[in-house]
């Protein structure tokens, strides 16, 4: 069984602050996708990498694949109100996904 | 929103009833997933199809039956329904090049 792990499971910070979650696993993957998901609502994507160490930028969200496919993170540059919710990460091998358990954010003003 | 959409959208019901939920695709994708989600915790595999009437299990298969009799169409059905398959149902579908998995609205069940 592959696992995902996330961190922080919960992060509460100021607007403006910039902030970074990971998602870990010892398994390779071959690719990988970040969702956002709010409350009452399904996860939507965000983005999806697919080659070693390859970086996504989304305005001021930045992703990183790591360079073994194992990992990634998500950094977010002067986080504001909007951006509250669950952040997961799903790892995807031979048409099946694995998920990870999720980083709630929350961002007060 | 890659054309899903899940009936009902919530539904109460009491233990030992059968419970069947649907999910419904515009786009002829052939990978269909069903996946249930509890406070907290990210989303785990039910079952999922690859094609008509080809299904396979997934992580958390103990309880569940799945259906899938034409392509848009994915059933997930509870025989008897037990207090611990309360949760949010979501189904998804693979698209895409990177074959990403994209989400219906999900399905809210209580299991009194």
């Amino acid at each position: 069984t592959q696992l995902l792990e996330q961190s922080p499971q919960f992060l509460s910070i100021q607007e403006g602050e910039n902030l970074t979650v990971y998602c870990n696993s010892s398994s390779v993957f071959s690719s990988l996708q970040w969702y956002r998901q709010e409350p009452g609502e399904g996860p939507v994507l965000l983005v999806t990498v697919v080659t070693g160490g390859e970086v996504k930028k989304l305005k001021r969200l930045t992703f990183q694949f790591g360079d073994a496919r194992k990992d990634s993170s998500l950094h977010i540059t002067a986080a504001q109100p909007g951006d509250t919710g669950l952040y997961l990460c799903a790892g995807e091998y031979a048409g099946k996904s694995t998920f990870g358990d999720g980083t709630t954010l929350t961002v007060k003003p | 929103d890659a054309g899903i959409t899940q009936s009902p959208r919530h539904k109460v019901t009491e233990t030992g009833t059968p419970v069947t939920l649907r999910c419904h695709q515009t786009e002829n994708h052939r990978y269909m997933y069903w996946y249930r989600q509890d406070p907290g915790h990210g989303l785990r595999l039910i079952h999922y199809s690859y094609g008509v009437k080809d299904t396979d299990k997934g992580e958390v298969s103990d309880g569940y039956s799945v259906s899938r009799s034409k392509t848009e169409d994915f059933l997930l059905t509870l025989e008897s329904a037990t207090s611990s398959q309360t949760s949010v149902y979501f189904c998804a579908i693979l698209a895409g090049a990177s074959d990403t998995q994209y989400f219906g609205p999900g399905t809210r069940l209580t299991v009194l």
